[in-house]
């Protein structure tokens, strides 16, 4: 079975720097997807940024960019000039591309940003 | 534009005492429908999926269940709660393989 594994249960950043959340997950399958979701205090998951594994390029979208490790099995985000608006839960997602549509979830980072 | 609704947002309930949540997608047809729970420390956990009508796939094996009885309508039930099942309840949707999963606003269940 495939599993998603968030191993920092809460960072901190400085307003304007850069923050890494990491992610690793397990499976045998060769394609799928992963994804990066945000919760904010609202509780209203939205979608950060998604991968397709077969892409070798890593995925970005303005300030927030993965460095996806295929042969490791890592999928962290980088979030790039840290806005007050960025604290919030982190969750990374996996998603298989054939079989089953089930989406599997890590535990989540809470991420912090200090004024 | 495609919109999902899930309902009631917040609910108090005693143990023992039946359980319904209802979501509906507009916008679309014939999507795949989840039920997560979120509780502190356990990120996301699923719980029922749906690939079609009266198709429901259960992931973790308690008292709930899940029916899907219309095309864009699933409703996660229970017959008897327990303290265990407090959580945050999340409804959501999404079309194909590696599509965006789109979430509801959530039901916080408190049972007591």
């Amino acid at each position: 079975a495939q599993t998603v594994t968030q191993s920092q249960p809460e960072m901190s950043v400085q307003e304007a720097e850069t923050v890494t959340l990491s992610c690793t997950y397990d499976t045998s399958e060769s394609d799928y997807y992963l994804f990066w979701y945000k919760q904010p205090p609202s509780r209203q998951m939205i979608l950060v940024i998604r991968q397709e594994a077969y892409k070798q390029q890593n995925a970005t979208e303005n300030r927030f960019s993965v460095n996806f490790q295929k042969a490791a099995k890592s999928f962290s985000l980088k979030i790039s000039d840290s806005q007050l608006g960025d604290a919030a839960m982190y969750f990374c997602a996996y998603e298989g591309a054939s079989g089953t549509y089930k989406y599997i979830f890590g535990t989540g980072t809470r991420l912090k940003v200090l004024a | 534009s495609q919109t999902i609704h899930q309902w009631p947002a917040t609910l108090v309930q005693p143990v023992g005492s039946p359980l319904s949540l209802e979501c509906t997608v507009e916008g679309t047809s014939n999507p795949n429908l989840y039920w997560y729970r979120q509780a502190a420390g356990r990120g996301l956990q699923l719980l029922f999926y749906s690939v079609g009508i009266g198709q429901i796939s259960s992931e973790v094996p308690q008292n709930l269940s899940a029916s899907r009885p219309q095309d864009r309508q699933f409703i996660l039930s229970s017959k008897k709660l327990l303290l265990s099942d407090s959580g945050f309840y999340l409804c959501a949707w999404s079309k194909g393989h590696g599509g965006e999963l789109f979430f509801g606003e959530g039901s916080r269940l408190t049972v007591l």
